[in-house]
């Protein structure tokens, strides 16, 4: 089956970087895209981007397109998402999902917390 | 952006009832719409996707309609286990949004 597992909980200073995996199995990687999305403490989801299984093209939010990177690696069979100068906005739940070839997303991750305090 | 605005934020129902839920996006989305079902600590569940479809292994009891920039979310005999936070999501043009959110609770 289709599972998409996620990293633990992160506690990060301001100014860091956190780097976050999503390790995909029970289908062929490289036939789809995985997006981020995240979810701050009362806050609605918000679309961070997403990185071709494919080939590893990215697509990146304007919200974070200065501070996000996205790599794979297709041997691990897992996606990374690094966000760099972390502030006290970004303590959000961080999700990978896959998207279907019609463009919703049908497998989540179980999600990652990122808390950023001083 | 596409902005979704989702009503109502929460939902007090009884096990039996029917609810429903409606998104509305700022423009026409062309039935790329999803319906997501989430439980506290877990992971965002796919309800239905193209506005109608049910997904796999999904009660019957959901149905989704709409189109252009209106769209629903129906559950035609709340079960116990249907006592979650929903939210829509476009995913006609990128970026993707989403929905605040309803929270449905046991009246």
């Amino acid at each position: 089956q289709v599972q998409l597992v996620q990293s633990g909980a992160e506690v990060k200073k301001p100014g860091a970087s956190v780097k976050i995996p999503c390790r995909a199995s029970g289908y062929s990687f490289t036939n789809y895209a995985l997006h981020w999305v995240r979810q701050a403490p009362g806050q609605r989801l918000e679309w961070v981007g997403w990185v071709s299984g494919a080939n590893g093209n990215t697509r990146y939010s304007q919200k974070f397109q200065d501070r996000v990177t996205f790599t794979r690696d297709t041997s691990a069979t897992t996606v990374y998402m690094e966000l760099s100068s972390l502030r006290s906005e970004d303590t959000a739940i961080y999700y990978c999902a896959r998207r279907a070839l019609a463009g919703y997303f049908d497998y989540w991750g179980q999600g990652t917390l990122v808390t950023v305090s001083s | 952006d596409i902005q979704m605005t989702q009503s109502p934020p929460s939902l007090s129902a009884s096990v039996g009832d029917r609810v429903t839920i409606t998104c509305r996006a700022t423009q026409d989305i062309r039935n790329s719409l999803a319906w997501y079902q989430q439980k506290p600590g877990k992971a965002p569940r796919l309800l239905l996707f193209a506005a109608s479809r049910l997904d796999d292994g999904v009660p019957s009891r959901f149905s989704g309609s709409g189109s252009g920039t209106d769209y629903t979310l129906t559950i035609s005999s709340l079960q116990p286990e249907d006592f979650a936070l929903y939210f829509c999501h476009q995913y006609s043009v990128v970026p993707y949004t989403f929905g605040q959110g309803t929270r449905l609770e046991i009246k």
